[in-house]
């Protein structure tokens, strides 16, 4: 079975600063893993793919295999950052996506 | 391109109800997903469809059921609503083909509270 754990639920810190959100998985086979963000009142939405390996508004995240994680990082987080992020694997042939429970970010001024 | 909707947007119904919510996909993506989302649970998924068949289904019982029409539309139902059913339900649609980070991309939702 496939399981995410995200093992804070709230992380709070200030403009400027690094932000990493953890992101454990456990996962028999090939994983595809993503980070989804919810800003307030908005939808979720893609905020990057591992397979992809791409920057998106600063944040990237690696996959690594030994440590089943895909922490999401930003070197200087921004108050507009602040929402909620998912961590989720799955896709491609098994056609569903198993979300972490979410961390809260707040970013300070 | 116009995003994921889902309607009604916000439900209330009772106990013992039924309900109905509706999806419609980016045009052509022809998969449509269905999460339910909680404080308590988190995302939890509830089935997908491709052209008009189930093909992954998560743990919920049978009064949650689904389908899809041939445009892709999907419509979720929930028999015999129990209090517990009041969650925001998602809908996601995507191209269907499980190609390597095939990207899901998520409604507004329909919020259900049940009385």
């Amino acid at each position: 079975a496939q399981r995410v754990t995200q093992p804070e639920k709230l992380l709070s810190v200030f403009k400027g600063a690094p932000v990493e959100l953890k992101c454990n998985y456990s996962y028999s086979g090939s994983p595809e893993l993503f980070w989804y963000v919810q800003y307030s009142r908005q939808r979720l939405q893609l905020l990057l793919r591992h397979i992809s390996r791409e920057s998106i508004k600063g944040f990237t995240a690696d996959l690594n295999k030994g440590e089943t994680s895909f922490h999401l990082k930003k070197p200087f987080a921004q108050e507009e950052d602040s929402a909620m992020y998912y961590c989720a694997i799955g896709g491609g042939s098994n056609y569903k996506l198993t979300f972490g429970k979410g961390t809260l970010l707040t970013v300070n001024p | 391109k116009a995003g994921v909707t889902q309607t009604p947007r916000y439900l209330i119904k009772t106990r013992g109800q039924q309900v109905t919510l509706s999806c419609s996909p980016i045009s052509g993506h022809r998969s449509v997903s269905w999460y339910q989302q909680t404080p308590g649970q988190g995302l939890q998924f509830l089935f997908e469809y491709f052209s008009e068949t189930q093909r992954n289904k998560g743990n919920f019982p049978g009064r949650f059921s689904g389908r899809q029409f041939s445009n892709s539309r999907s419509e979720m139902n929930v028999s015999t609503l129990e209090l517990g059913d009041s969650a925001l339900y998602l809908c996601a649609s995507s191209w269907g083909t499980g190609g390597r980070g095939e990207t899901q991309y998520f409604g507004p939702g329909t919020r259900l509270l049940v009385l």
